[in-house]
């Protein structure tokens, strides 16, 4: 089955500064790459997602791209905020139904 | 509003005993799934279902059981085989081959075996 791994598993940095989170996966079938962000005590929620035809994305502060080739896909958080302080996990599947999940990656924004 | 709603939200159960996770969706979602969650290790698929009346194992099933009899509703049962059952569980849903593929999680139920 599909296997991702997902670097580092914490981070911490300077309110204002990037955060770059990094993933790999093992089958390259997947084409679908979405990433989650879980709060203290809640579910986690979908932040940003890409499918295997398109190379980046971008949602205001959060961008994620893919190189098919080298089978990885990052999450990039720019201009950072004490609200982004949270788990973020990648997954990788093809289709929809069988996501596998990253370790996750603790996230701490120090003001 | 619509949402996933678990149930309970915390659990204590003696060795030996089974347990049934409670999970309710009202956003007309057709598919449903479990996840395991332990530290350092990411989200594991128990077991989903992509429409009612039918589910498919995930890739920790073993010691689980579920159902589907309703679209609305997908409850898991930790029995006395699962080996290492205190986790957090999270159930969620997605609108399936129709949807874009994201999944909407309830907020977890913590089961603690004692």
């Amino acid at each position: 089955g599909e296997n991702v791994e997902q670097h580092p598993s914490t981070l911490s940095v300077q309110e204002g500064d990037s955060a770059v989170i990094k993933c790999t996966y093992s089958d390259s079938a997947s084409n679908y790459f979405p990433w989650y962000k879980q709060e203290l005590g809640k579910g986690p929620q979908l932040i940003i997602d890409i499918r295997s035809n398109v190379g980046e994305k971008k949602d205001q502060r959060i961008a994620v791209t893919l190189n098919k080739t080298a089978k990885h896909f990052s999450l990039h958080i720019t201009e950072t905020q004490p609200e982004d302080s949270a788990v973020y996990f990648c997954a990788a599947s093809i289709g929809d139904y069988k996501l596998s999940f990253g370790a996750g990656t603790t996230v701490t924004v120090r003001a | 509003d619509g949402g996933i709603t678990q149930s309970p939200k915390y659990l204590f159960r003696k060795e030996g005993q089974n347990v049934t996770l409670s999970c309710e969706q009202n956003l007309n979602h057709d598919a449903m799934y479990w996840y395991r969650q332990d530290p350092g290790q990411g989200l594991r698929l128990i077991y989903y279902s992509q429409i009612v009346n039918d589910f498919q194992k995930g890739d920790i099933a073993e010691g689980y059981s579920v159902s589907r009899e309703k679209k609305e509703s997908f409850p898991l049962t930790v029995t006395s085989a699962q080996k290492n059952p205190t986790a957090f569980y999270l159930c969620a849903s997605s609108m399936g081959r129709q949807g874009s593929g994201e999944l909407f999680f309830g907020e977890g139920s913590r089961l603690t075996v004692l």
